[in-house]
């Protein structure tokens, strides 16, 4: 059982290059979160998905797009890369939000 | 939103003794609060979690006490060992917005000496 699995793990981006974040599940979860983690300061909220076609914003999505096509996949998109997202992205999907939210391994990406 | 706060930021005991940290909420409509332990380059992952139904969970050596009317709650590890060692985070669900998101701490990095 994958679980939640993210990829890549590591990432060197140059300022104003662009990337996609995958993330898949294979718990049929309708639930889906994108966070980002800063030394310090917690988990925040990029983006979040409740089923296909369905997203909305969280706590810090500039600079961030989402999609949800499909149950099992919720990539996340950067545009034009900047220094302030060099951090460690994590995924995590979920059945209800009042449950266990199951996590990827995360991807440590800078920005140069 | 809602609005969560941690303390303490780092908290170092001795093998054997027991660990409190400390949250509070800003939101009186929040219903589930979940902890979550992350130990070093590792993935988050539930250790327990509360409702605003409940005053007290237990599971095994973690407990979890939630003071409703403070807006406050506290994961209390006995016992601790050093595999204890990590960050914990917690959270509160926002059930202001009809998707529901969680609203983490910025977390405590608790050390247990052997």
């Amino acid at each position: 059982n994958a679980g939640v699995t993210q990829t890549p793990k590591f990432r060197i981006l140059k300022i104003g290059q662009s990337m996609t974040l995958q993330c898949t599940q294979d718990m049929n979860h309708n639930y889906m979160y994108w966070y980002r983690q800063d030394p310090g300061m917690g988990l925040k909220l990029i983006y979040y998905s409740v089923g296909a076609g369905i997203t909305d914003k969280g706590e810090v999505p500039n600079g961030y797009n989402v999609s949800r096509s499909t149950t099992e996949d919720f990539p996340l998109r950067l545009e034009l890369a900047a220094p302030s997202q060099t951090s460690v992205y994590f995924c995590a999907s979920s059945y209800s939000p009042a449950g266990e939210a199951f996590f990827g391994q995360g991807t440590r990406l800078t920005v140069v | 939103g809602e609005n969560v706060e941690q303390h303490p930021s780092t908290l170092s005991v001795q093998e054997g003794d027991s660990a409190v940290i400390k949250c509070t909420y800003s939101d009186s409509a929040s219903n589930y609060f979940p902890w979550y332990k992350q130990e070093l380059g590792k993935r988050p992952q539930l250790i327990i979690d509360i409702r605003s139904n409940v005053g007290e969970k237990k599971d095994q050596r973690i407990a979890v006490t939630l003071n409703k009317t403070a807006k406050h709650f506290s994961l209390h590890i006995t016992e601790t060992q050093p595999e204890d060692s990590a960050v914990y985070f917690c959270a509160a669900l926002d059930r202001g917005s009809t998707l529901g998101r969680l609203y983490f701490g910025r977390g405590t990095q608790l050390t247990v000496w052997p």
